[in-house]
């Protein structure tokens, strides 16, 4: 079935921690974003991805780094965790950056 | 830059009763619209969007959405809603120009009692 895949579904992470959540789609979507959801404060964006080989910055990128070595891979990377890093993060991707997006299942992360 | 603002932080319904969901954007140019549904403990779904054309968008499970260009909104309706629409929703916009990836609102839950 075709879509995006996340992994881990969840995790507790050790503050201080280095951690990489997955991304991968199978749509050879060009567009590919990350997104962070809060409670009381909706998606907000991290990172993007236009085409592969060049990622953006989105509304709240400190912390965190992506990379795009290829169409099907989006992984965001947290260096060193924060307890303000937990939170669910949803990978979306979509065809051209003006269409509507697919978003994964999400990624619950919990650093202690 | 593009912010949107959903006016209704929690709705709470009746069975049958009507709804509507209120979504308000600013960006001074072309716009492209969405709304978005998430089911309790499930990622976000399409509900329906608004490129160009008739402003009167028809989604998915009998909901619509009025893009209405002089007040920079975009509001969901439902004539008759369900318990299983219980959810939370969000309301997204980019600039259809410039290629920016989606903002959305912080959202809006509804919950339905059956």
């Amino acid at each position: 079935i075709a879509g995006i895949t996340q992994a881990p579904t969840s995790q507790i992470l050790a503050a201080g921690r280095r951690m990489t959540l997955r991304c991968t789609q199978d749509m050879r979507h060009n567009a590919m974003y990350w997104y962070r959801q809060d409670l009381g404060l909706g998606l907000r964006l991290i990172h993007y991805s236009n085409t592969a080989g060049t990622t953006g910055k989105g509304e709240v990128p400190d912390g965190y780094s992506v990379s795009r070595a290829n169409t099907d891979d989006f992984p965001l990377t947290l260096a060193s965790a924060v307890p303000s890093q937990t939170s669910v993060y949803f990978c979306a991707s979509s065809p051209e950056a003006n269409y509507g997006y697919t978003f994964g299942s999400g990624t619950r992360l919990t650093v202690v | 830059a593009q912010s949107v603002s959903q006016h209704n932080h929690h709705v709470i319904l009746s069975e049958a009763a009507s709804l509507e969901l209120g979504c308000n954007y600013s960006y001074g140019g072309t716009v492209n619209l969405f709304w978005y549904v998430q089911y309790p403990g499930q990622h976000l779904q399409l509900l329906l969007k608004y490129f160009s054309g008739d402003p009167l968008v028809k989604g998915i499970k009998g909901f619509e959405a009025e893009f209405i260009k002089s007040k920079f909104s975009f509001n969901l309706r439902k004539p008759s809603v369900q318990w299983s629409d219980t959810a939370e929703y969000f309301c997204a916009v980019n600039a259809r120009q410039a290629g920016t990836a989606l903002i959305f609102g912080k959202g809006t839950t509804l919950s339905v009692s059956s």
